[in-house]
């Protein structure tokens, strides 16, 4: 079992629509937790960083953690073709800051 | 700031050949690490530092080297090139005690 799962998509959805994006994990020392945005032929941007469980806004955007479930997500209001890009879910247990990655769900906002 | 740099864009080596990927930031970060992400796999963690003078193995070392002499460049080299090499590398780097990496463009490397 990967430490991080992640499903890879591709998920399609019109513009406007609301997106849900998911990680589970099964490394119960992990303590935080980060979402990655990568536009084709780039490298990954950092969109989110939250500390423990609850919740966390920015903008359109609005990540969550679920410590007792080990389930995070990421939620997308609005969704604009800008958006399309791929999303990394990545957690940390705080040692030595190695970060493990998701392998990314690919997004695409249909105009 | 430029953040982190990355240089070439992109290169092909032949089987055998060997290569420096550059990697430097501006941020002043004591961290780094460096990355091969291939389709479907994820970030692969090959190398990383704690600061100038202190390199570790990540996941996936084998067939690479670093050295890390200043505080802001982080080469990776590559020796006796092969084709399970050809992948999209990446460099990162934070701060002592924080979890979020700030990555660079990426280095599209193909072996033939």
């Amino acid at each position: 079992q990967k430490e991080v799962e992640q499903d890879p998509g591709p998920l399609s959805v019109p513009e406007g629509a609301i997106v849900s994006l998911n990680c589970t994990y099964s490394n119960s020392a992990f303590q935080y937790f980060m979402w990655y945005r990568q536009y084709s032929r780039k490298g990954p941007e950092l969109l989110m960083y939250t500390y423990s469980s609850g919740n966390k806004e920015d903008g359109r955007f609005t990540a969550q953690v679920d410590k007792s479930s080990k389930y995070i997500s990421l939620f997308i209001r609005d969704s604009q073709p800008s958006d399309s890009a791929t999303y990394l879910c990545a957690m940390d247990s705080g040692g030595y800051q190695k970060v493990t990655f998701g392998t990314g769900t690919k997004l695409q906002v249909i105009p | 700031n430029a953040g982190v740099t990355q240089t070439p864009k992109f290169r092909i080596l032949k089987i055998g050949q060997s290569m420096t990927l550059q990697c430097a930031q501006d941020m002043n970060h004591n961290y780094m690490y460096w990355y091969r992400q291939d389709p479907g796999m994820g970030l692969k963690l090959i190398y990383y530092s704690v600061g100038a003078g202190i390199t570790d193995k990540g996941e996936v070392p084998n067939g690479y080297n670093v050295s890390r002499s200043t505080t802001e460049d982080f080469p990776l080299r590559l020796e006796l090139a092969a084709p399970s090499q050809t992948s999209v590398y990446f460099c990162a780097s934070t701060h002592q005690g924080r979890s979020e990496q700030y990555f660079g463009p990426g280095t599209r490397l193909t072996v033939t």
